[in-house]
């Protein structure tokens, strides 16, 4: 079965530099949630997107951005990185907006 | 603020012995709770919701809304329960939509043979 897909599985940048990560939702689902895990702790919310509009945010910086295209795909984006951007970075789909979430395998990103 | 504490960092049983992951949450609205379940080298999946009443692999979980708690039991662990266990919050209803999901910061469960 196709689940959730992210991409890169890794990506290492620099301080400062910009960042983009990329998540197919699973087939039919209209809801991508971005959540972040650092190491050590459970999944952070970031955003929800449903039905190309952000729904929802978590308490994160403006640095953060996210859209979902009309395919129901979804990027985030983070400006300026900092080294406390090192994590996990997970996307969820759904089939709404109230529906369990189904994980992708994350992006992990290294910021040096 | 919501929260959702899981005391115990690593919970170590014997197979066929019982075990109860604690999760303990507070929440000013009807909070809904989930389990998730993170197997190695896998990603992370549901395991329960309470409102579905479920009992999935076993396991199960009771909403106390008097304590606050939403622990996961099994009553005879199994070495395949080995995995990383997260309890996590959301407004009721809302499966961790709008609001996102409060995730605790999990428990180890290691079952030993």
């Amino acid at each position: 079965d196709a689940g959730v897909t992210q991409s890169p599985t890794h990506l290492i940048k620099t301080r400062g530099q910009h960042v983009t990560l990329r998540c197919s939702p699973i087939s039919g689902h209209k809801s991508v949630s971005w959540y972040q895990q650092v190491l050590g702790q459970g999944p952070q919310f970031i955003f929800q997107y449903y039905e190309k509009e952000e729904r929802g945010r978590g308490n994160f910086p403006d640095r953060f951005s996210a859209r979902q295209f009309p395919n129901y795909s979804s990027e985030l984006n983070v400006n300026a990185l900092l080294l406390g951007d090192s994590a996990l970075y997970l996307c969820a789909s759904s089939w709404d907006n109230n529906s369990p979430l189904h994980f992708g395998n994350g992006t992990r990103l290294t910021v040096t | 603020a919501q929260r959702v504490t899981q005391p115990e960092k690593l919970l170590s049983v014997f197979k066929g012995a019982p075990v109860e992951l604690k999760c303990n949450y507070s929440y000013s609205g009807s909070p809904e709770l989930f389990w998730y379940v993170q197997y190695s080298r896998q990603r992370l999946q549901l395991l329960l919701r309470h409102i579905s009443r479920e009992s999935i692999k076993g396991f199960t979980a009771d909403l106390n809304k008097g304590e606050t708690s939403f622990h996961l039991k099994k009553p005879f662990a199994q070495e395949e329960d080995s995995a990383m266990y997260y309890c996590a919050l959301s407004g009721l209803y809302s499966g961790g939509g709008a609001d996102g999901l409060t995730f605790g910061k999990g428990t180890h469960l290691i079952i030993q043979p």
